[in-house]
């Protein structure tokens, strides 16, 4: 089993729809849990940033952290063609190895927001 | 200074061949981040730098894989003898010391081993 692990999809919604992507993991030591967007041939781009439980809004974007189930979810609101993408869900224990913070990602969900 | 900057953004090579890569990250920044990405996949931690001293690497990192930042400023990823299985896309990432949210990506510079 992976310390994270993200459906693939691929997920394709219509203009305006909610979209919810989602991650579960096993490492209980996790603490720090970011979002990040891909787009295609391209870097990702951090998107959101939550510490330990709870959620955290910025705009259309709501991430929630659920440690006791360890399930975290990123909800788009009022989808975009623009938000059409590839999005990684991350995380990051509070110290691991020499201080690097280094994340482990999930596999990605490619997201497409039909006109 | 806007952002990490890789170079070069494509590259093919035989089997066999040496490459390298290099990073600029935003001037700030005193930790550097090498990471690996295969299609499908999300990025693989491959080694990290704090200033010049490389103080965390992956079982990934084979001993052909070698990585320096001289100086703390930008840093090089260098793939001896390549083999297929090397062709990705190499990530770099930088962040502050201390800075746990996450870091700045660069666009990365994506190998095809032929």
């Amino acid at each position: 089993q992976k310390e994270v692990e993200q459906d693939p999809g691929p997920l394709s919604v219509p203009e305006g729809a909610i979209v919810s992507l989602n991650c579960t993991y096993s490492n209980s030591a996790f603490q720090y849990f970011m979002w990040y967007r891909q787009y295609s041939r391209k870097g990702p781009e951090l998107l959101m940033y939550t510490y330990s439980s709870g959620n955290k809004e910025d705009g259309r974007f709501t991430a929630q952290v659920d440690k006791s189930s360890k399930y975290i979810s990123l909800f788009i609101r009022d989808s975009q063609p623009s938000d059409s993408a590839t999005y990684l869900c991350a995380m990051s224990a509070v110290n691991s190895g020499a201080g690097s913070y280094q994340l482990t990602f999930g596999k990605g969900t490619k997201l497409s927001v039909i006109p | 200074d806007t952002g990490v900057s890789q170079d070069p953004r494509h590259k093919i090579t035989k089997r066999g061949q040496n490459v390298t890569f290099r990073c600029d990250p935003i001037s700030e920044h005193n930790r550097l981040y090498w990471y690996r990405q295969t299609l499908g996949q999300g990025p693989e931690f491959l080694t990290y730098f704090q200033n010049e001293a490389q103080l965390e690497k992956s079982r990934l990192l084979s001993d052909r894989f070698s990585a320096e930042r001289p100086k703390g400023s930008f840093s090089t990823l260098e793939i001896q003898r390549t083999e297929q299985g090397d062709s990705a896309m190499y990530l770099c990432a930088s962040s502050f010391a201390g800075w746990t949210y996450g870091y700045t990506f660069g666009s990365g510079t994506r190998l095809t081993v032929v």
